[in-house]
């Protein structure tokens, strides 16, 4: 079964700095990755999708990688800000095709001022 | 996008016993999702639900434990049965709309004594 690794450790950074979260998967490559910001006490927010056939995408200060080969994407936030403090979560569509997503475990990202 | 309210928003329950768990959509959407996030865990898909047929569970769930309904193109509910402590958890409900990201209810945070 497909197997969804980020990083458990929390991410430290400064504000201003590049925050990259890193997303490996272990099994079939999905037709398309997401990522989703979940903040305390609330459900996950859509941030941005990519297709296999897609190398990166971009929406404001958030890009996202898609490598097929290494099984990995890698999420970024430039000039990151306290606001961007939240858990981070990437998620692959099943073979099935019918909407269903894999979540991965989340990476909680902490800017400071 | 859509916008989804859960009730209740949390419960503590005693084990033995059932809680209902609402989940409405402000415009009629084909495909609706039941997660659980355990402790410090990622989302788990629990069932999808579309209205006009019955549920389809993921594996390590059942109708018995988790029976759901769809009367619906706006609503659903999810039971928890027979409640032990082990499921204490917060259960989101998701949908899909136009395109592949699912968009969440806030979650219902469910504690069993």
């Amino acid at each position: 079964s497909q197997k969804i690794e980020q990083n458990s450790e929390a991410l430290n950074i400064q504000e201003g700095k590049t925050a990259t979260l890193t997303c490996n998967y272990t099994n079939y490559s999905p037709a398309y990755l997401q990522w989703y910001r979940q903040d305390p006490g609330r459900g996950p927010v859509f941030l941005l999708l990519i297709r296999e056939n897609e190398k990166e995408k971009r929406k404001e200060r958030l890009k996202v990688t898609f490598d097929t080969t290494l099984k990995q994407s890698l999420f970024h936030i430039t000039a990151s800000q306290p606001a961007d403090s939240a858990t981070y979560l990437c998620a692959l569509d099943t073979p099935s095709n019918t909407g269903k997503l894999i979540f991965g475990q989340g990476t909680t990202l902490q800017v400071k001022p | 996008s859509a916008v989804i309210s859960q009730k209740p928003s949390r419960d503590i329950c005693q084990r033995g016993t059932s809680l209902t768990i609402q989940c409405q959509v402000d415009s009629q959407v084909t495909m609706m999702f039941w997660y659980r996030q355990q402790p410090g865990q990622s989302l788990t898909l629990i069932a999808t639900a579309n209205q006009g047929s019955e549920a389809t569970y993921e594996s390590g769930f059942v109708i018995d434990k988790f029976p759901i309904s769809r009367p619906n193109l706006t609503f659903s509910t999810l039971t928890v049965s027979n409640m032990s402590p082990e499921d204490s958890s917060i259960y989101l409900c998701s949908t899909l709309l136009s395109g592949w990201e699912q968009f969440f209810g806030p979650g219902t945070r469910l504690t069993v004594l």
